[in-house]
Formats: structure tokens, sequence, C-alpha cells
């Protein structure tokens, strides 16, 4: 499995809190996404990163910002979480050669 | 923008069945296509892909998946199926275009292998 770590894994957290989730990677890959999964969604994505300083929305992004300061790093912050937000995260890394994406394990967010 | 449906939502089968899982996607272009399967508490991890060549494509345990162009479709099979393939099974489609190369995927079929 690549190199890739999420953290918190759980949360439970209050409407109206910000909060950050961490993607870590130890690859190096230059691409990093950030999906969340629902039943009956599949995975949509919310926002994506092609470098360092450089990301773009995915289909799902209102609520939802990113940074990406250094290539290791991909935060997804809640910037005024709600109960529909409650989700799990998924975070994804793809190689610079190649289309295929893997995953990390996951953050389950609930919000109450 | 490319759409991929999978019409089986939840699928049953007793241990030793044959299983066909349908994937259809909606792109005019060149796509690569992907199956990822979920086991229950886990994270998505790729069974096989394909990208161009043979239709018929090749994965990890015993999966195999075939791409028909005339019918949008990329069907996920397997001979026999075990009680540890109980999963969830995501289709993906990504058009090699722009700058990163998105994937879309279906919303899943529940597998369910009763002993």
């Amino acid at each position: 499995d690549a190199g890739i770590t999420q953290s918190p894994r759980h949360k439970v957290t209050e409407t109206g809190t910000p909060v950050t989730l961490r993607c870590h990677q130890t690859e190096n890959h230059r691409y990093m996404y950030w999906y969340r999964q629902d039943p009956g969604h599949g995975l949509r994505l919310i926002h994506y990163s092609y470098g360092v300083k450089d990301t773009d929305k995915g289909e799902v992004s209102d609520g939802y910002s990113v940074s990406r300061s250094k290539t290791e790093d991909f935060l997804l912050t809640l910037e005024s979480a709600t109960s529909s937000q409650t989700s799990v995260y998924f975070c994804a890394l793809r190689g610079d050669r190649s289309y295929e994406q893997y995953f990390g394990p996951g953050t389950r967010l609930t919000v109450t | 923008a490319q759409s991929v449906s999978q019409h089986n939502h939840h699928v049953i089968l007793s241990e030793a069945a044959s299983l066909e899982l349908g994937c259809n996607y909606s792109y005019g272009g060149t796509v690569n296509l992907f199956w990822y399967v979920q086991y229950p508490g886990q994270h998505l991890q790729l069974l096989l892909k394909y990208f161009s060549g043979d239709p018929l494509v090749k994965g990890i345990k015993g999966f195999e998946a075939e791409f028909i162009k005339s019918k949008f479709s990329f069907n996920l099979r397997k001979p026999s199926v075990q009680w540890s393939d109980t999963a969830e099974y995501f289709c993906a489609v990504n058009a090699p275009t722009g700058t990163a190369s998105k994937l879309t995927f279906g919303t899943g079929t529940r597998l369910q292998v009763t002993l």
C-alpha cells in the first residue's frame, strides 16, 4: 500500500465548529485528492491538488477548503461543520505517470 | 462530464457461484477504467485497471473485467466467489485530460457471499 496516513481516524464534533482533517504521504506524489463516501453516493470528489499550493474544486466543494503548503501534507477544513458533512473522508494519491489512485484508511467524522 | 452507473446495488450469492457486476460509463473519448474493492471497515483497494490494449484484463484475487467500447461497459467477473469476497465494489472512470485526471466513481455494489 502507498504510504498514506490520515488523522484523526475518528472525530465527533458539534455543528458550527471548524474541523481540519490531515492527509500525510511519504511517496512524494504530486497529486492528492479528498473524497467523501456516503451510502448510495459512492465516492465524491471534494477538492484535489496537483502540486504545492495548487488546488482546485471537485464536485462537492461547498463548505470545504483545502491547503497544501508542502508535498507530503494535504489538509481538508470544514469551515463550520454541519450535520450534512457527517461522512467518511478518504484521501487518495496518484503518481505522475499513472492514473490509478491509492487510498488512505479514511476518517469517520460525525457532526452532532 | 463523465458519469458511471452500477445498476446492481446489492448482490447476494452462494459460495462457488459465478459473479458478474455491471458497470456502464458515459464519456465519448478515451478513458481509463478501474474496479476498486472495499472490505468491511477498510479503505478502497485497486482490483484491476484498463488503460489500453487487450480488453480483457485480469486483476488480483481471480477477478477479471472486460472492456466493451461499443457498449460503454466494463463489467467485473469472477468464476467462483468465496465468502471472503464479501465487500463493496466500485467502478471508476478517468478521462485522462486536464490537470489532475479526476476519477468519477459509481455508487457501488454491495456483494454478500453466503456459505
